[in-house]
């Protein structure tokens, strides 16, 4: 079965411009989380999509945004990009939302803007 | 407000002694704890739980203990060895009300052979 996967991998922005992040989850997984992974303050959650719906979310500012698809898939976006935005990005699926035990990560897509 | 604490950023211990990680957290709702290890360029993969009805889980050389009137966990190791080394995630959920998990900072282990 193959893994979560994530592209790109590596991306490099200019602030003030957006990015969207792509995430495939797990062939079955339903439920897809956003991670951001900063030196000093580990994981931070950023949101949960299942079934469409985004079902939770953390506290980060209205400049991050994700949806998912039908097929699960799920994208974020992070408009108006601010030098703090430099971070690893991971996303997780799991079969049931909110379980973290079940959470399979992909490998992460690398931010940096200069 | 960091709910989840590992204030150790970094562990260096001999192959084959015992490595011991430290997690402290601060929110008495929290009720299940679970331990992430990551490779460089790879995501974090999953290790071992345990729920806050219990104080001890074992999986092969993972152990972890909990302790609830402290709001401590630890992990130990042993015996270590080399391919342990990684950074180690601490983190704790709950399954009322906001089931988003908390990750602490992590700590580097590194296995010295």
């Amino acid at each position: 079965k193959a893994g979560v996967t994530q592209t790109p991998r590596y991306l490099i922005k200019t602030r003030g411009q957006q990015v969207t992040l792509s995430c495939s989850p797990i062939s079955g997984h339903r439920s897809v989380s956003w991670y951001q992974q900063t030196p000093g303050q580990g994981l931070q959650f950023l949101f949960e999509y299942f079934s469409e719906t985004q079902r939770n979310k953390g506290n980060f500012p209205g400049r991050f945004s994700g949806r998912q698809f039908s097929n699960s898939r799920s994208e974020m976006n992070v408009s108006t990009l601010e030098l703090g935005d430099s971070a690893l990005y991971l996303c997780a699926s799991s079969s049931i939302p909110g379980q973290g035990r079940e959470q399979y990560f992909g490998p992460g897509t690398r931010l940096t803007v200069t | 407000d960091q709910q989840v604490k590992q204030n150790s950023p970094s562990l260096s211990v001999q192959e084959g002694r015992i490595s011991i990680l430290n997690c402290d957290y601060t929110n008495s709702m929290f009720d299940y704890f679970l331990w992430y290890k990551k490779y460089p360029a790879e995501g974090p993969t999953f290790l071992i739980s345990i729920s806050s009805i219990k104080d001890k889980n074992e999986d092969g050389r993972f152990t972890v203990f909990l302790n609830k009137s402290a709001k401590h966990l630890s992990l130990h190791i042993v015996p270590s060895q080399p391919g342990d080394s990684a950074v180690y995630f601490c983190a704790a959920g709950s399954n009322f009300g906001n089931e988003k998990l908390t990750f602490g900072t992590g700590t580097r282990l590194t296995i010295i052979p």
